[in-house]
């Protein structure tokens, strides 16, 4: 059974341009979550989409979305760079059923760079 | 707002040396705790869940135990080994929010051999 996969791995982007990132969760598994990385403030959340919907959405700014498509992927965009961009993004997907006991499933991330 | 604490931020022990991760958090009213892996520059591996309800889960040589009244989780792992050596992080999910989960800042254990 494959995993959740995250595409590209790696991303080098200039400053000011904007960027696309995609997540195919498990099998199965309709909400998607992204979170950013960073040395500096850890693991934060970004938004999550259940059945196509944005059902949770964390504190970050209007150049961050997302959208979910019909077969469950997900991508995430982030517009207008900036050198804080520059993070290891995940993406976690969790199975049918009552998230009660059900766990995420993350991806290897996308490491995205900003110059 | 719920924050979730974890100490030590690092750890560095022998092999063969039982150890125990902690993790705290300032909203009781969680649905469930989630422990998870990160190796370097990698994704998260789920360790172990446990349920608001419940007071431990075990697998293997990890135990990681639940009081949810205090705020409190702890991990422990037994007769660490090197390849024990990673990031370990725990985060809370809560009623009515999905799947979100709110993390800690991590323990980054180091097991020497």
């Amino acid at each position: 059974k494959a995993g959740v996969t995250q595409t590209p791995r790696y991303l080098i982007k200039t400053r000011g341009q904007q960027v696309t990132l995609s997540c195919s969760p498990i099998s199965g598994h309709r909400s998607v979550s992204w979170y950013q990385q960073t040395p500096g403030q850890g693991l934060q959340f970004l938004f999550e989409y259940f059945s196509e919907t944005q059902r949770n959405k964390g504190n970050f700014p209007g150049r961050f979305s997302g959208r979910q498509f019909s077969n469950s992927r997900s991508e995430m965009n982030v517009s207008t760079l900036e050198l804080g961009d520059s993070a290891l993004y995940l993406c976690a997907s969790n199975p049918p059923g009552s998230l009660k006991n059900t766990e995420a499933f993350f991806g290897q991330g996308t490491r995205l760079t900003v110059v | 707002k719920q924050e979730v604490t974890q100490i030590p931020a690092a750890l560095s022990v022998p092999e063969g040396e039982n150890l125990v991760l902690n993790c705290s958090f300032t909203d009781s009213a969680i649905y469930n705790l989630q422990w998870f892996r990160q190796d370097p520059g990698k994704g998260l591996t789920s360790l172990l869940l446990i349920q608001s309800s419940q007071r431990e889960q075990t697998s293997g040589r990890l135990n990681a135990s639940l009081d949810k009244s205090s705020g409190r989780s702890t991990l422990y792992i037994a007769a660490s080994q090197p390849g024990d050596s990673a990031t370990y992080l725990c985060a809370v999910s809560h009623y009515n929010q999905g799947g979100k989960l709110i993390f800690g800042q991590g323990t980054e254990l180091s097991v020497k051999p």
